[in-house]
């Protein structure tokens, strides 16, 4: 059974606070990916990464930076977090190859930047 | 990536069936259609995916015509529990990532 976690469900910073959010997953992924959740505004694409080391932006990338040191280990980090960046956030990843993209999600972190 | 339109909510009673259309004009050759549920407070799970005609399985069922320019997913007799977004998404198995869209809001009630 894949499965996905993140290091926290809820995440309280102050604005100007570097925040890092981790993500695991335990299935030899080789994909991973960070999302946004907001009212609205459906699920928003920040970054993924397809390899140890590589990344690649998504839709809304401004403000974010990431990291892949280990293929099971994908982190977000928010530089100086702001207000606009309190969000859930999403984790996901997914193999490659013929008939494999469906991804496989984390249960969210809730971050409040006050 | 092909563009798809779905409606923002939908309301229903438990017991109905419930079907939910995608529109996605552009799909191209290799594009399949893959349907995905997400849960208050949850991330979104795969729930299932088709080529064309027809795919059934434990959860739901999934209905593409010939022309595959839209798609249904149907929901047999819904319950409370089944109060979810529904996210349509359309691309081909090397389409990584696929994207999600805003989905359809399900409100099931007793």
């Amino acid at each position: 059974d894949v499965k996905v976690t993140q290091s926290s469900r809820y995440l309280v910073k102050r604005t100007g606070e570097k925040v890092f959010l981790e993500c695991v997953q335990d299935m030899d992924h080789e994909n991973m990916f960070w999302y946004r959740q907001d009212p609205g505004l459906g699920l928003r694409l920040i970054y993924f990464s397809y390899d140890v080391k590589m990344k690649e932006k998504g839709d809304i990338p401004e403000g974010y930076s990431v990291s892949r040191e280990k293929k099971e280990r994908f982190s977000l980090i928010l530089e100086s977090a702001s207000t606009n960046q309190t969000s859930m956030y999403l984790c996901a990843s997914s193999l490659t190859g013929e008939g494999h993209n469906e991804q496989f999600f984390g249960p969210g972190t809730r971050l409040t930047v006050l | 990536l092909a563009k798809t339109t779905q409606p923002i909510s939908m309301d229903s009673y438990e017991g109905q069936e419930v079907n939910i259309t995608c529109s996605h004009n552009n799909i191209a050759t290799n594009d399949y259609i893959t349907w995905y549920q997400q849960f208050p407070s949850q991330g979104p799970r795969f729930i299932i995916q088709g080529y064309k005609t027809k795919v059934t399985n434990e959860v739901a069922s999934l209905f593409i015509p010939a022309d595959r320019k839209s798609s249904t997913l149907s929901l047999p007799r819904v319950s409370l529990s089944d109060t979810a977004v529904y996210y349509c998404l359309v691309g081909a198995w090397e389409d990584t990532p696929l994207v999600f869209g805003k989905g359809t809001r399900l409100s099931v009630i007793a």
